[in-house]
């Protein structure tokens, strides 16, 4: 049973590279989340979508993009890598209010 | 909005006894759901436990049980029979009914380490 599943799970970019991370789940959930996670913040929601072709914002948005074509992919694209978007990304789907998460990647900005 | 406060960074308890963690929440709806998660070091986050908010009555699972307190804006979790495997951070979480997507708001967390 695969759940969600993220890749890569590990990547390193240098300033002002570009990449995207792919979110697969395969419960047919509508809905799907990008969540980062920073030493002592928690969570914080990135991006969501309710379901095939629609997105929409969430706390902190800036600086990354988000698609999903396909109900069970939901992208998470970094167009200008930035320092500060060296953290850890979870991506989680559900079809109520239990959230199905990934294992994580990690990315660190050089 | 809604927040979510935990005040314990870290807390350490020993083998098989028992543990609270503490946890607060803002909030001006009246119904919701609040969670705890649980993070070991493999980073995986795992649902421990799940409370609605129009229901009086503290959910539990195994060893795991929550004191829910919706006029104090409060939902602690106690850990009985504390195991080396609980090891790991703890999250609060809270989040608006279903109808949409269930966007959760996480607290700090709270490190918890369980010696023998």
């Amino acid at each position: 049973n695969a759940g969600v599943t993220q890749t890569p799970k590990f990547r390193v970019l240098k300033t002002g590279q570009s990449m995207t991370l792919l979110c697969a789940q395969d419960m047919n959930h509508e809905y799907m989340y990008w969540y980062r996670q920073d030493p002592g913040m928690g969570l914080r929601l990135i991006h969501y979508s309710v379901g095939e072709g629609t997105t929409a914002k969430g706390e902190v948005p800036d600086g990354y993009n988000v698609s999903r074509l396909k109900k069970q992919n939901f992208l998470l694209g970094l167009e200008s890598a930035a320092p500060s978007q060296t953290s850890v990304y979870f991506c989680a789907s559900s079809q109520r209010e239990k959230l199905f998460f990934g294992s994580g990647t990690q990315l660190s900005v050089l | 909005a809604q927040t979510v406060t935990q005040s314990q960074p870290e807390m350490s308890v020993q083998e098989a006894e028992t543990v609270t963690l503490s946890c607060t929440y803002d909030t001006s709806e009246n119904n919701y759901y609040l969670f705890w998660y649980k993070q070991p070091p493999s980073r995986q986050m795992i649902l421990v436990i799940r409370q609605e908010a129009y229901k009086q009555q503290n959910a539990t699972e195994n060893r795991f049980s929550v004191n829910f307190q919706k006029a104090a804006k409060s939902f602690s979790l106690k850990i009985s029979d504390s195991q080396l495997g609980d090891t790991a951070m703890y999250f609060c979480a809270f989040s608006l009914p279903t109808g949409t997507a269930s966007k959760l708001t996480f607290g700090t967390g709270t490190r918890l380490q369980v010696t023998l």
